[in-house]
């Protein structure tokens, strides 16, 4: 059975700072991976998508890196921003037919000015 | 439109009240999914319909009861529910389905935030 953890589950950091979020998961027979923000109370914003045959996506100051051999993926947030904090999680789509998003519990992130 | 739009976003009811969530789609997409998601934890699936029909049904208990009228609109309708069900209740579509092997992206809601006194 397919489970995806994240470290860390909480992160605090400076404005200004890079900072790297972590997603591992156990099962690496992925179709895609899928990183989310999610804001207190809000639904989610979907930020990356990777598909199993690509290393990494860039979105602005995002970039999502891809290892599926050995079952990673990280979110690298360059200059960050107060804007930034969020709890942001990670999802897996496995290759089997009939099997959903496996979604890991999530990092939240506290960006302070 | 590139949105899936949830309503109410906030609903407070009692453990005798019968209500509704409701989710709508205009992308086109064949598939539309319920999530529940408790604080500070992931969201966990509970319906699946493709092509307007039921085809996941992760052992939720029946005083939830999912319907998907067309292929555009997906109702939660609740009954009878206990204060633990409590929670932000999520709304997705996606153009396939997870029956495919496909990439299923998934668009989400803002969500439901449901109160159970």
């Amino acid at each position: 059975k397919q489970e995806v953890t994240q470290i860390p589950a909480a992160l605090s950091v400076p404005e200004g700072e890079n900072l790297v979020l972590n997603c591992s998961f156990t099962d690496s027979a992925i179709y895609n991976l899928q990183w989310f923000r999610q804001d207190p109370g809000k639904g989610l914003t979907s930020l990356l998508l990777i598909q199993s045959s690509q290393r990494e996506q860039t979105s602005g100051r995002l970039n999502a890196s891809l290892d599926k051999s050995s079952g990673r993926s990280t979110l690298y947030i360059a200059a960050s921003q107060p804007g930034d904090s969020a709890t942001y999680l990670c999802a897996v789509k496995g290759t089997q037919a009939g099997t959903a998003l496996i979604f890991g519990k999530g990092t939240t992130l506290s960006v302070s000015s | 439109d590139t949105e899936v739009t949830q309503t109410p976003k906030h609903l407070v009811m009692g453990m005798t009240n019968k209500k509704s969530l409701k989710c709508e789609q205009h992308m086109g997409h064949r598939a539309m999914y319920w999530y529940k998601q408790k604080a500070k934890k992931p969201p966990e699936l509970m319906f699946v319909y493709s092509y307007e029909k039921l085809s996941i049904n992760e052992s939720v208990p029946s005083r939830f009861s999912p319907e998907c009228p067309n292929s555009s609109l997906l109702n939660l309708h609740l009954h009878a529910l206990q204060p633990e069900d409590s929670a932000l209740y999520l709304c997705a579509s996606s153009q396939d389905s997870p029956a495919s092997s496909g990439a299923n992206v998934l668009t989400f809601g803002a969500g439901s935030r449901l109160t159970v006194l």
